[in-house]
């Protein structure tokens, strides 16, 4: 088990530039999700998928945010026209449904800055 | 999902026992509590959860009160790196929903040496 991992740990991009951001969850587990920290702030939550599908997105996520999971396992998060708003650490975290407490383990982080 | 109360932060002397408070006063019956924690500039990591009784494990002890309307996080012997912002969270268990955390703004612990 070598735990959620993310690609890249920093990003730095130029206003209204696309970015894409990885993250491979620990394998096996089924459900994936993507939250957005901002400076001083808890994280929150974005979206999840269960296996490769989508079940829930919030009202944070605009159109020019969009997440994929493909084959149920790597997912990607990807932002157009970046804004100078959308700096902040995007986390992946994934959990198992099976049991009853589904715990999150979260990834290090993406760290984006949009100049 | 309920929401929670916590101090902004806290200061600990190293080797002391931490007590960090959490209301949660509109609390549901099939919701639990839960704590993460993070390290700065790491993702959170989880540590504990409760629904009505007191529980331990090798990170730390939760305390719920009996009316459930609050509980206290305990690091029975502070190090150094345990300073980071602790979240206590509430939600259901298990189920259909998403399970989604919802984090407030959590307490900066600051360990003292």
């Amino acid at each position: 088990d070598t735990g959620v991992s993310q690609d890249p740990r920093h990003k730095i991009t130029k206003r209204g530039q696309n970015v894409t951001f990885r993250c491979d969850p620990i394998s096996e587990h089924n459900r994936l999700y993507w939250y957005r920290q901002t400076l001083g702030q808890g994280p929150e939550f974005l979206t999840y998928f269960q296996n490769e599908a989508q079940l829930e997105k919030s009202r944070l996520l605009s159109d020019r945010f969009s997440a994929e999971r493909p084959k149920g396992s790597f997912s990607t998060l990807e932002i157009q026209r970046t804004e100078q708003g959308d700096s902040a650490m995007y986390l992946c975290a994934s959990s198992l449904t099976q049991g009853l407490y589904n715990e999150q383990f979260f990834g290090p982080g993406t760290r984006l800055t949009v100049l | 999902d309920a929401k929670t109360t916590q101090p902004t932060s806290m200061d600990c002397a190293e080797g002391r026992a931490a007590n960090l408070p959490c209301n949660h006063s509109t609390i549901s019956g099939n919701e639990y509590v839960y704590w993460y924690r993070q390290i700065h500039s790491q993702g959170p990591q989880y540590i504990i959860h409760g629904l009505k009784n007191n529980e331990t494990n090798e990170m730390a002890s939760l305390i719920i009160t009996e009316d459930r309307k609050s509980s206290t996080l305990i690091l029975p012997h502070a190090t150094l790196r345990d300073t980071a912002v602790y979240y206590c969270i509430v939600r259901e268990g298990y189920g259909g929903a998403t399970n989604k955390l919802i984090f407030g703004t959590g307490t900066l612990l600051a360990v003292q040496p």
